[in-house]
């Protein structure tokens, strides 16, 4: 299994502009969840899904964010317009089964983003 | 509020020592604790997890943790460090909504040679 992926790895944006941030995750997992790992605020879940039904947004920071996972395979979180203060290492991870206690999530390799 | 602590920033032992690396816990009901680790530019990836039964639990790497109910804490251990093992250590508390993980602040384990 290729494991969780995620694109780009990197992305260096100019604020106002628009990113996608795009995400693969274990074929067969069922719960798909959008980190934010930053220096000051640590690890921070932004939304999740299950069943690619948003269950919990209440992380994502402001109207400017929104995600989509159109089906099983695929999920997008998108910045528009981006800030600075936006710059961070964004995560996603799946897991299965995830209304049962053995519910490990599987993290993707992430992706840096800096806006300039 | 519901919550785990890593009580430490930064753990620095040498390499062939016994590691441990905190965490508390303030959780009702029955708590089920995982530890993550990440390696510099990695993601993240499970360790271990405590559900129910042993207090010991045995993970990968040679890892192991110790569920202490009486002192409400889940310290990440093993007998001893490599370079290797060098990495910033989560631990995470399982939440009742569909499998929502709450993450501690993380602690910085370098093991030096």
């Amino acid at each position: 299994d290729a494991g969780v992926i995620q694109s780009p790895r990197h992305e260096v944006t100019e604020m106002g502009q628009e990113v996608t941030l795009r995400c693969k995750p274990i074929s067969g997992h069922n719960s798909l969840f959008w980190y934010r790992q930053t220096m000051m605020r640590g690890l921070e879940l932004l939304i999740y899904f299950n069943n690619n039904v948003p269950i919990d947004d209440s992380g994502m920071p402001e109207d400017r964010f929104s995600a989509k996972m159109p089906n099983a395979s695929f999920s997008t979180l998108k910045i528009q317009p981006s800030e600075p203060r936006d710059s961070a290492v964004y995560f996603c991870a799946s897991s299965l089964a995830a209304g049962t206690i053995y519910n490990e999530q599987f993290f993707g390799p992430g992706t840096r983003l800096t806006v300039l | 509020a519901q919550s785990v602590a890593q009580p430490e920033d930064q753990v620095n032992v040498a390499e062939g020592n016994p590691l441990t690396v905190k965490c508390t816990y303030s959780v009702s009901g029955n708590p089920y604790l995982f530890w993550y680790v990440q390696y510099p530019n990695r993601g993240l990836q499970f360790l271990l997890k405590y559900i129910t039964g042993d207090n010991l639990v045995k993970g990968s790497y040679g890892f192991e943790a110790e569920f202490n109910k009486s002192q409400t804490s889940f310290h990440l251990k093993k007998p001893s460090a490599l370079v290797s093992d060098s990495a910033l250590y989560f631990c995470v508390w399982r939440g009742s909504t569909l499998g929502r993980l709450y993450f501690g602040r993380g602690t910085q384990l370098t093991v030096w040679p």
